[in-house]
C-alpha cells in the first residue's frame, strides 16, 4: 500500500517551453502533497506544500509563478515549471500525506532536463 | 524550525561488517524522525520511523535506529552490510506543528567485498 506514482519520469524540454509533472497516489488520499528539487549529489529541498482544493504553499525563495502547483483531486497533483530555463533542470520528486497521518510517501522522482 | 545533521557525507564498509549512520536534529521540541534510502536515479524508500514510545525501532532490511533525547540524535544501525545496501541514506526531522519534512544532507554508503 501507500504508492505514490510520477509522470514522466524523465523529460527533456527546450528552453522557454513549459513542462508539466504528474503526481498520483493510487491507493489512498493524499490530503496534503510536497514537492522536491533535488540538486545532483545534494539532499531534497521542500519547493512547496499543497492541499487538495486550496492552493500551494511555497517555501522561501520558490517562484511560484514559475512553479504552478494544481492539487484537484485526491490523488493528483501537478507541478508546471513554466518557461523552463536550463538551471530548472533538476530531480523532482513528489511526497503525499494521508489525511491525519504523518508519513510522507514519495514517487520515484521526475529528472528535468532543459536544453 | 527544525534542522538536522548528518555529519558524514560518505561511508565505506566492508560486507558483513556493521554499521552506523549518524544523525543530529535540533528542534525545541520532541520531533517525528525518518531514515529515508534512495538508490541512484530513484526515489525515497522509507528505512524506519520513530514517533513516540519505545525509542529503539525496528526497520525494513534489517535497519534500527535509536532515538536519544539527551544527545538529540537517531543514529541507524546494522549488524551486517550487504552489497545491496550501497546507497544514499537521508534522516529527516519533522515537526508536529506544520508538518514539514526537513532532510538532512545525505550520508552516501559505499560497501566493498
Amino acid at each position: 500500500g501507500a504508492v505514490v506514482s510520477q509522470h514522466p519520469s524523465w523529460v527533456i524540454c527546450k528552453s522557454g517551453t513549459s513542462v508539466k509533472i504528474e503526481c498520483r497516489s493510487l491507493d489512498f488520499q493524499a490530503t496534503t502533497m510536497f514537492w522536491y528539487r533535488q540538486f545532483p549529489k545534494q539532499s531534497l529541498m521542500l519547493m512547496a506544500t499543497s492541499n487538495e482544493g486550496s492552493k500551494a504553499t511555497y517555501e522561501q525563495g520558490v517562484e511560484k509563478d514559475k512553479f504552478l502547483i494544481n492539487h484537484a483531486s485526491l490523488t493528483l497533483s501537478t507541478l508546471t515549471v513554466t518557461s523552463a530555463h536550463p538551471e530548472d533542470s533538476s530531480f523532482y520528486i513528489c511526497s503525499a500525506r494521508a489525511s491525519g497521518g504523518l508519513e510522507q510517501y514519495f514517487g520515484p522522482g521526475t529528472r528535468l532536463t532543459v536544453t | 524550525a527544525q534542522s538536522v545533521t548528518q555529519p558524514d557525507i560518505h561511508i565505506t564498509v566492508s560486507e558483513g561488517a556493521s554499521l552506523e549512520l549518524r544523525c543530529n536534529y535540533s528542534y525545541g521540541a520532541t520531533p517525528y524522525l525518518f531514515w529515508y534510502v534512495q538508490s541512484p536515479g530513484q526515489g525515497l524508500q522509507l528505512l524506519l520511523k520513530y514517533f513516540s514510545g519505545d525509542t529503539l525501532v525496528q526497520g525494513i532490511k534489517g535497519f534500527e535506529a535509536e532515538f536519544k533525547r539527551s544527545q538529540s540524535s537517531f543514529n541507524l544501525r546494522k549488524p551486517s552490510v550487504h552489497w545491496s545496501d550501497a546507497a544514499e541514506y537521508f534522516c529527516a526531522v519533522g515537526a508536529w506543528e506544520g508538518n514539514k519534512l526537513v532532510f538532512g544532507a545525505g550520508t552516501i554508503l559505499r560497501v566493498k567485498s
